[in-house]
């Protein structure tokens, strides 16, 4: 099984910092990656699908880059409402899923 | 838009069967790929399993020996069962559906699109 170290578990960024979480699995996933933003008691919501592409109507300060094993999540200006969890997700060919462990994101 | 909503009992009592439907509204259930997914209290996600509006399925190896996914394309729904739960097994559970695309690379990338809102079922005597 491809296992996800997703890391820091948490961050703690004041608003209009840059912040970058990262994401590393155990073998090569070529692009097979995505990144979720969960928000207190709401479904996660997808931000960016194949390694590096904006969902629809996702603000353009979220982006996402990366390939093989190691990928990166990146929020150019942080703003308040970007307050969440935020999760990768690995698949294969399948596809089965694996999420990272989360990275809990909070204001300074 | 798609919209996708989870019901089911919110008690279960230990070692009898979970069961849940999704209903898709705002569009079909056909073409796509569909998920489902839980999240126990205070802690991260975990993907259960998906079904093809066709009917094949693909689990977590962790849990695929108590789970099966069925649809009911007639009813525009599609179902979790979970045997044998335990304490363990107490979690919101999603729904998703799975939008398969092809890359600018020529490859298939999947991503889970719209989300139902979640249901907590919570396994206790």
């Amino acid at each position: 099984d491809i296992q996800m170290t997703q890391s820091p578990s948490s961050l703690s960024a004041s608003v209009g910092d840059r912040v970058t979480i990262t994401c590393q699995a155990s073998q090569d996933i070529s692009n097979y990656l995505n990144w979720y933003q969960q928000k207190p008691g709401k479904a996660p919501k997808l931000l960016i699908y194949d390694a590096s592409n904006l969902e629809t109507g996702v603000p353009s300060r979220f982006s996402g880059s990366g390939s093989g094993t190691d990928f990166t999540f990146t929020i150019s200006s942080l703003q308040p409402e970007d307050i969440a969890t935020y999760y990768c997700q690995q698949y294969d060919n399948l596809p089965r899923y694996t999420f990272g462990q989360g990275t809990k994101l909070e204001i300074k | 838009q798609v919209q996708l909503q989870e019901s089911g009992p919110g008690l279960v009592k230990p070692s009898e069967t979970l069961s849940l439907t999704c209903t898709v509204s705002g569009g079909s259930i056909s073409s796509y790929y569909w998920s489902w997914i839980r999240q126990p209290p205070g802690k991260g996600l975990e993907w259960i399993g998906y079904i093809y509006y066709s009917g094949s399925t693909n689990y977590n190896p962790s849990l695929k020996s108590r789970v099966t996914i069925s649809v009911d394309t007639s009813k525009n729904q599609f179902s979790l069962k979970l045997s044998s739960v335990t304490a363990a097994d107490t979690a919101v559970y999603y729904c998703a559906r799975v939008r398969r695309g092809i890359a600018v690379a020529g490859w298939y990338y999947y991503c889970m699109d719209v989300w139902g809102k979640g249901t907590t079922v919570t396994v206790s005597s």
